[in-house]
């Protein structure tokens, strides 16, 4: 299984574009990457999820190059309720089967005024 | 249902203690997944499985610890004598099982051993 490196910690201001970025030197040819969310007291919540290029839903973009050995989420616009801890797993692509989902530490986003 | 369902959602047990952790997933998901997480850690995984059947275990600590699906449905997740250091919440999500799908969490039990 690819290992993920993200940073521990980020802060960010209400308004800003929030860029948190991933490592995956290992990714296997049939992996995807994956992020989600997590509020405390909640279980995680997907948010986005890619193999290339770009991806962009109604709540982040997804920024992958080339190379794939690292990916970035794009927050645009945080807010205060955007505070939460943001994970980024690469998962195995059993095809048909499901994928062990094995998330790292995580990154803490702090949101302020 | 509508989501993934985990109960009891708070649970105190004392030292030595046997404790069972339920999860029902969403109707029609063959992927369950069992996770352990401490405060204010990240994600401990333990177990997932396909259908009834577990391909990795590779994740549960001891074994006093165990887990089974019944049925492509509900898991129960089991701590035999249960220690101290078993207190965390423990996560339970499903998928469709297809290969990188959308996981879905339920809210957890806190399990606290005293």
């Amino acid at each position: 299984l690819a290992k993920t490196t993200q940073p521990i910690s980020m802060d960010s201001y209400e308004g800003q574009e929030v860029n948190i970025t991933c490592s995956h030197n290992n990714i296997a040819t049939n992996d995807y990457i994956t992020w989600y969310q997590q509020f405390p007291s909640q279980g995680p919540r997907f948010i986005i999820q890619g193999y290339k290029t770009k991806v962009t839903n109604e709540v982040a973009s997804l920024f992958i190059p080339a190379d794939r050995k690292s990916s970035t989420l794009s927050l645009p616009r945080v807010s205060l309720s955007d505070t939460a801890v943001y994970y980024c797993l690469v998962g195995v692509n059993l095809t048909g089967t499901a994928s062990k989902l094995t998330f790292g530490t995580g990154t803490r986003l702090q949101v302020t005024l | 249902g509508a989501g993934v369902s985990q109960s009891p959602s708070n649970k105190v047990t004392e030292k030595g203690k046997d404790v069972e952790l339920r999860c029902d997933p969403i109707s029609g998901h063959t992927a369950l997944y069992w996770y352990r997480q401490s405060l204010g850690q990240g994600l401990e995984f333990l177990i997932y499985f396909q259908g009834n059947s577990a391909p990795d275990k590779s994740g549960l600590p001891s074994d006093r610890f165990s887990a089974e699906r019944t049925g492509g449905s509900v898991s129960t997740l089991t701590i035999q004598r249960t220690q101290q250091e078993d207190s965390a919440v423990y996560l339970c999500a499903s998928s469709r099982g297809q290969a990188n799908t959308e996981a879905f969490f339920g809210q957890g039990t806190r399990l606290t051993v005293v």
